[in-house]
């Protein structure tokens, strides 16, 4: 079973700071990885996705890697807005399943401060 | 971009009521998938359908069916509300192969 941890729990940062998020997953056997974001009380926003292929993944200020060999992935957020305050979720595949399910880590609650 | 819809955002519903949450999606996707949400634990998978009238359990499937009579409608059946049910529930969909997931806005429910 795959098991997906981040790292770190808790981020508070001052606007304008350049963040980096760790996801580790325990089986490199993925196809993918995707990157999402919860605000509170509401579903899940998908931000980025990563195929296996690829190392890295950009979309405006975020840009997420993947090292498949590692069993890692980082959300890189450059220069913070207030508006980016919420928990950002990495998830990745069942093992080589395409029909299946996602295994998600804790997720990591960013708060950035004016 | 692919619409999911949750058709309740909030829910208050009574022990030993049977509760329906409803979600469809816009796009033609095969895979949908039945999560929910609580503090201290994540997200667990209760359910999820690969193809109309297919259905699989996920993780937590004890106290709740599903149904799926159509492509876009994937349905979760609380059969006798209970309050541990309270809880935040996400449905989600996906295309088959290799491509993301598309989550609802979620139904919080809460069980008196």
């Amino acid at each position: 079973k795959q098991e997906v941890t981040q790292i770190p729990a808790a981020l508070s940062v001052p606007e304008g700071e350049n963040l980096v998020l760790n996801c580790s997953f325990t089986d490199s056997a993925i196809y993918n990885l995707q990157w999402f974001r919860q605000d509170p009380g509401k579903g899940l926003t998908s931000l980025l996705l990563i195929q296996s292929s690829q190392r890295e993944q950009t979309s405006g200020r975020l840009n997420a890697s993947l090292d498949k060999s590692s069993g890692r992935s980082t959300l890189y957020i450059a220069a913070s807005q207030p508006g980016d305050s919420a928990t950002y979720l990495c998830a990745v595949p069942d093992r080589g399943s395409t029909l299946g399910r996602l295994y998600f880590g804790r997720g990591t609650q960013l708060t950035v401060w004016p | 971009d692919v619409k999911v819809t949750q058709s309740s955002r909030y829910l208050v519903k009574r022990t030993g009521e049977k509760v329906f949450l409803e979600c469809v999606q816009d796009m033609d996707h095969e895979n949908m998938f039945w999560y929910r949400q609580d503090p201290g634990l994540g997200l667990r998978l209760i359910y999820f359908s690969y193809d109309v009238k297919m259905k699989e359990k996920g993780d937590i499937p004890e106290g709740y069916s599903v149904s799926r009579e159509k492509k876009e409608r994937f349905s979760l059946i609380l059969e006798s509300a209970s309050t541990n049910q309270t809880s935040m529930y996400l449905c989600a969909s996906r295309k088959s192969g290799v491509y993301g997931y598309t989550f609802g806005s979620g139904t919080r429910l809460t069980v008196v």
